[in-house]
């Protein structure tokens, strides 16, 4: 039992495309994180979520804390923004991450 | 990358030999994590440190794991006699301050194979 689940795993995405990936969480949380793992590996956060939608340049991340579900936006989506992105929930000090979603962008 | 230093970037060995991976937190701080991740798959909890304590290990797989943070600064991930299932990309993040609303900086990894 994962205590948090992505769809879809995997996407593929004509470049302009405004693209969503969904988050889904079964326990109680302090915050979500989206975070971006590069095809060289290393991860970088995105966005921390406890409450309402945030936006940062073309990203835009929501979360519905009573439906306990994030969906991250891209809009205007581009080649460098393929990469794998993952949900991550906190709970005391302990995180828990869903296995991603492979994102790729096709000019 | 992030201010969290990893070493070495990668690490080939053979059953049954120890291994220590190194986390340097270089920014500091509180609280440092220790992950692995499978390919394909998000990263795993293995233990977390606030400062020198080690305040939870509930994710080390079994007694050949162990991790250690002596000085609140610079942890090692130490696996005895490994086995080929061992083998993944060993991760540690640090977050600076104790409250919930800080984000996790990552390190770009150690990736372990067993041979």
């Amino acid at each position: 039992k994962n205590e948090v689940e992505q769809s879809p795993q995997n996407l593929t995405a004509q470049e302009g495309e405004f693209i969503t990936i969904n988050c889904s969480y079964s326990v109680g949380i302090s915050a979500l994180h989206w975070l971006q793992q590069h095809p060289g590996g290393g991860i970088v956060s995105l966005f921390m979520l406890s409450s309402g939608k945030k936006k940062h340049g073309r990203l835009i991340a929501t979360i519905n804390i009573q439906e306990k579900h994030s969906s991250l936006h891209i809009t205007a989506s581009h080649p460098r923004d393929s990469a794998v992105y993952i949900c991550a929930v906190r709970t005391g000090n302990q995180f828990y991450f869903g296995t991603g979603t492979s994102l790729t962008v096709i000019p | 990358g992030a201010g969290v230093s990893q070493s070495p970037r990668y690490k080939v060995t053979k059953r049954g030999q120890d291994v220590a991976l190194r986390c340097d937190p270089i920014s500091g701080h509180v609280s440092l994590y220790w992950y692995r991740q499978a390919l394909g798959q998000g990263p795993e909890f293995l233990t977390y440190f606030n400062y020198e304590a080690q305040q939870d290990k509930s994710g080390l797989p079994n007694d050949r794991f162990s991790a250690e943070r002596p000085e609140g600064s610079i942890s090692t991930l130490t696996i005895q006699r490994t086995e080929q299932r061992d083998s993944a990309m060993y991760r540690c993040a640090r977050i600076p301050g104790q409250k919930e609303d800080q984000p996790q900086h990552f390190g770009d990894g150690t990736r372990l194979s067993i041979l």
